[in-house]
């Protein structure tokens, strides 16, 4: 069964850079499938943020297109997420997933000065 | 962007009731309609796939229906582990969305 383990800093200072890798075991990121970014507030509801496939093909959030960059290491069996210029806004449990199926169990990034 | 709308928003159920949650797409979305359930401070769980199909694992009291535009996720015979907050997700359009959460309660 496929795991995915997200990982990365976990408070950032506004204005900054935040940058996750996940790690995928169990299966193969060249395998038929979009791996992706969902992203979860404190007490709030899922954000979709972006995928990417094998390729290098890539789809983003209009919401977040301006700030995001999804990226995929295949040597390394894992993707990546980031996102500039982080306000408290982007507070939030972060999450990878592979297509709809399997999700890692995220990680809590905290945006505070 | 297509918009999920679930309803209702909170849902109070007594041991071995039925629960039904229903998710509405803004356009149609076929059957690219999937459900979720998280507990608290655990990552969303995959229960239903392409709006009916089941998920290997998922206890057999968890179903779903319905196709285009109205899905429906019905849990019977509820259980005390049931407790948790129920998503929709579609597949079908960029960007993938979500629906606004159901939470459902034991009584």
């Amino acid at each position: 069964q496929v795991q995915l383990q997200e990982s990365g800093p976990g408070l950032l200072k506004p204005s900054g850079t935040l940058s996750l890798t996940c790690a995928v075991s169990a299966g193969s990121i060249s395998s038929s499938n979009w791996w992706s970014w969902i992203r979860q507030p404190p007490g709030k509801g899922l954000e979709w943020i972006g995928e990417i496939y094998h390729s290098g093909s890539t789809n983003y959030n209009p919401s977040l297109k301006s700030r995001v960059t999804i990226s995929v290491d295949k040597s390394k069996n894992q993707f990546s997420l980031k996102l500039i210029s982080v306000t408290a806004a982007d507070t939030a449990m972060y999450y990878c997933g592979r297509g709809v199926d399997y999700w890692g169990q995220g990680t809590l990034v905290t945006v505070s000065s | 962007e297509i918009v999920l709308t679930q309803s209702p928003d909170f849902q109070s159920v007594t041991p071995k009731g039925k629960v039904t949650i229903t998710c509405r797409a803004s356009q149609s979305i076929g059957s690219n309609l999937h459900w979720y359930q998280q507990k608290p401070d655990q990552s969303p769980k995959l229960l239903i796939k392409f709006a009916s199909q089941s998920i290997s694992g998922v206890p057999s009291r968890f179903s779903g229906s319905g196709s285009g535009t109205d899905f429906t996720l019905t849990i019977n015979s509820l259980e005390a582990e049931d407790a948790a907050t129920y998503y929709c997700h579609q597949s079908s359009s960029l960007p993938r969305t979500f629906g606004q959460g159901t939470k459902v309660e034991i009584k």
